[in-house]
């Protein structure tokens, strides 16, 4: 069973362009909403996260959009630049006292220059 | 402050054969997590701990033991490696508490021939 399903699998933008990327999840319990941006040969990094008490966050250039009735939040990227190319993967946490996360199977971003 | 620190980076197994992952963390961190990443999978949960001397099962356990001696080391082993446990093996620690997200490793590229 997928918790977390993520759209798209590979998304293509050019230099300046916005991207998105969704992600939408099943258990009402989770209780927290991170991205990960992961460069080839690293380990994924923190990028920004949510809660879902809260519609919008926005850090820079990337902002998430919640939506808590329809289950859903998704990132995006404004005035994408081709650092940005990499993987990125959405996630929820489980709450309790073992703050599991489940992953999305993540997008490959590519910014064309 | 070296983060999360795993070893060995690459390694290749015959196939039965054991081995022994260390994940080792600076941070003070009570919980421990492994993942293991594979194409078009996204991250998948092996194990995982909330503190010294406690484990728990993911999503994945089959084929793989853990232990958590020390609050700073968490261990990932294969007693009898096979061609499906090829993958690469990230671990990450995070504090408990609402709003933290996980410190990942650089990961493990392991293949079993």
């Amino acid at each position: 069973q997928q918790q977390v399903k993520q759209s798209p699998q590979s998304l293509i933008v050019q230099k300046g362009g916005i991207s998105i990327i969704n992600c939408a999840y099943e258990n009402t319990a989770f209780d927290y909403f991170p991205w990960y941006q992961q460069f080839p040969g690293k380990g994924p990094a923190l990028l920004i996260a949510i809660r879902p008490d809260v519609s919008e966050k926005k850090e820079g250039r990337f902002t998430i959009s919640f939506n808590k009735s329809a289950k859903q939040f998704s990132l995006h990227i404004m005035d994408s630049q081709p650092g940005d190319s990499a993987t990125y993967f959405c996630a929820a946490r489980s709450g309790g006292s073992n703050y599991k996360l489940t992953f999305g199977k993540g997008t490959l971003l590519t910014v064309n220059p | 402050n070296a983060g999360v620190t795993q070893t060995p980076k690459f390694r290749v197994l015959k196939t039965g054969q054991s081995m022994t992952l260390l994940c080792a963390q600076d941070m003070n961190h009570e919980y421990m997590y492994w993942y293991r990443q594979d194409p078009g999978m996204g991250l998948r949960l092996i194990h995982y701990s909330v503190g010294e001397g406690t484990t728990a099962k993911g999503e994945v356990p089959d084929g793989y033991n853990v232990s958590r001696l020390k609050k700073q080391n968490f261990l990932l082993g294969l007693e009898s490696a096979a061609p499906s446990q090829t993958s690469v093996y990230f671990c990450a620690s995070s504090y408990w508490g609402a709003n933290y997200g996980y410190t990942f490793g650089s990961g493990t590229r392991l293949t079993v021939v």
